[in-house]
């Protein structure tokens, strides 16, 4: 499969511990993105890579989280010290430059 | 500021029929990038189609078709003769400028295809 893929598809944790979600992009695509989905909503940018370098945050980027992308290649997502608040889908994707962006299955996040 | 609305909430139609998904964008840019994603019940969004601001020819593959206009801010999205694998949430998309910004969502379209 040469498709985004995500790790793990699906988290549930207590309030207050930290979780860590992992992205693999396509293999030649320069970009990588993250967006929060709730439900009944739209997918909302969270931030954004392009190679190792992270160009732009979203107001929805709280201190709490923090994403890195160490060697321009696979990408994670830090939440920490969770709230029920962030119970979302997390989705990640990949481009090429400005071309088209391709969505991995996504992380789907429970806070109890 | 830019936008993207769907005013559609949820669409049910039966099997065969024809069906548009109607998506409306707001943008001061003259560059900018459209699109079409579909997200079935697995989760997963489906890339459908990008269409650039300076490009307005419809474009149809298979069933699909979609028909921009900038004159209304409008890129609409038909499926005809739907079939029930069509069930999914659409989204439409829209991005700013030559590339280096993300896409805006709209809350998408559930469509039901009724056997």
């Amino acid at each position: 499969d040469t498709g985004v893929s995500q790790d793990p598809r699906h988290k549930i944790t207590k309030r207050g511990q930290n979780v860590t979600f992992r992205c693999d992009p396509i293999s030649e695509h320069n970009r990588l993105y993250w967006y929060r989905q709730t439900l009944g909503q739209g997918p909302e940018f969270l931030t954004y890579f392009q190679n190792e370098a992270q160009l732009e945050k979203s107001r929805l980027l709280s201190d709490r989280f923090s994403a890195e992308r160490p060697k321009g290649s696979f990408s994670t997502l830090e939440i920490q010290r969770t709230e029920q608040g962030d119970s979302a889908m997390y989705l990640c994707a990949s481009s090429l430059g400005g071309t088209a962006q391709y969505f991995g299955p996504g992380t789907r996040l429970l806070v109890l | 500021a830019q936008k993207v609305t769907q005013a559609q909430t949820e669409i049910s139609v039966v099997e065969k029929e024809d069906v548009t998904l109607d998506c409306v964008y707001e943008t001061r840019d003259t560059t900018y990038y459209l699109f079409w994603y579909k997200q079935p019940p697995s989760g997963e969004l489906v890339f459908l189609i990008r269409r650039n601001s300076f490009d307005e020819q419809n474009e149809i593959s298979g069933r699909y078709s979609w028909n921009f206009q900038k004159s209304t801010s409008s890129f609409n999205f038909t499926i005809t003769a739907s079939q029930v694998v069509d069930s999914a949430v659409y989204f439409c998309a829209l991005r700013e400028g030559s590339g280096n910004t993300p896409l805006v969502f709209g809350k998408g379209t559930r469509l039901s295809v009724i056997a």
